[in-house]
């Protein structure tokens, strides 16, 4: 079974660009959960929604982080503009509602901002 | 000034022997309690979960103790492998229907030939 898939696995990119991150959920998964892991702060949540509805974005950094889901399968996090602080990496995770709380995590998209 | 990165806990135990990784939770209201591995550059794993109306759950080779009084979680590995080192997160939730699930700050188990 495909599990949580994310894209790019690894990205370097200049102070200011943008950076997309993209997910996609195991099938028939109705929760996503996007979280940032540093050495500093650990595994923190930013976002997450159910059935593509933003539920609690109060791990959101500030105003240059955004998430959407534009289908029931797909999310994708946005950093505008990126800053060096932002170096991290940024996981995505989903689960069946329903049937309990165990999440699945994607295999992470390594960010560096230089 | 220098940023300081976490120290994680670290426990070295040689292959074959057990392991023991203890974690300490901080909600006494949380009623769901799950383990988490990470190897090296990947995704924490799921590995096993517990609710708060058990005290023991066993898996393949692993075992979850719960503690409320203490609010103490423990995962026992038996007959450890090399293919086990790696980060162990322990999480919680509240509710039933938690929405999200609160991870420690992991522990460093590390496998000596």
């Amino acid at each position: 079974d495909a599990g949580v898939i994310q894209s790019p696995r690894h990205e370097v990119t200049e102070m200011g660009q943008e950076v997309t991150l993209r997910c996609k959920l195991i099938s028939g998964h109705n929760s996503l959960f996007w979280y940032r892991q540093t050495m500093m702060r650990g595994l923190e949540l930013l976002i997450y929604f159910n059935n593509n509805v933003p539920i609690d974005d109060s791990g959101m950094p500030e105003d240059r982080f955004s998430a959407k889901m534009p289908n029931a399968s797909f999310s994708t996090l946005k950093i505008q503009p990126s800053e060096p602080r932002d170096s991290a990496v940024y996981f995505c995770a989903s689960r069946l509602r329903d049937t309990g709380n165990t999440i699945y995590f994607g295999e992470g998209s390594w960010l560096t901002v230089v | 000034g220098e940023n300081v990165g976490l120290h994680l806990p670290t426990l070295s135990v040689q292959e074959g022997d057990n392991s023991i990784i203890n974690c300490a939770y901080s909600n006494s209201a949380s009623d769901y309690f799950i383990w988490y591995k990470q190897e090296s550059g990947k995704g924490p794993q799921f590995i096993i979960d517990i609710r708060s109306n058990m005290d023991k759950r066993q898996g393949q080779r692993v075992t979850v103790l719960l503690n409320k009084t203490v609010k103490h979680l423990s995962l026992q590995i038996a007959a450890t492998q090399p293919g086990d080192s790696a980060v162990y997160f322990c999480a919680e939730t509240l509710g039933g229907s938690a929405r999200q699930l609160t991870f420690g700050s992991g522990t460093q188990l590390t496998v000596l030939p």
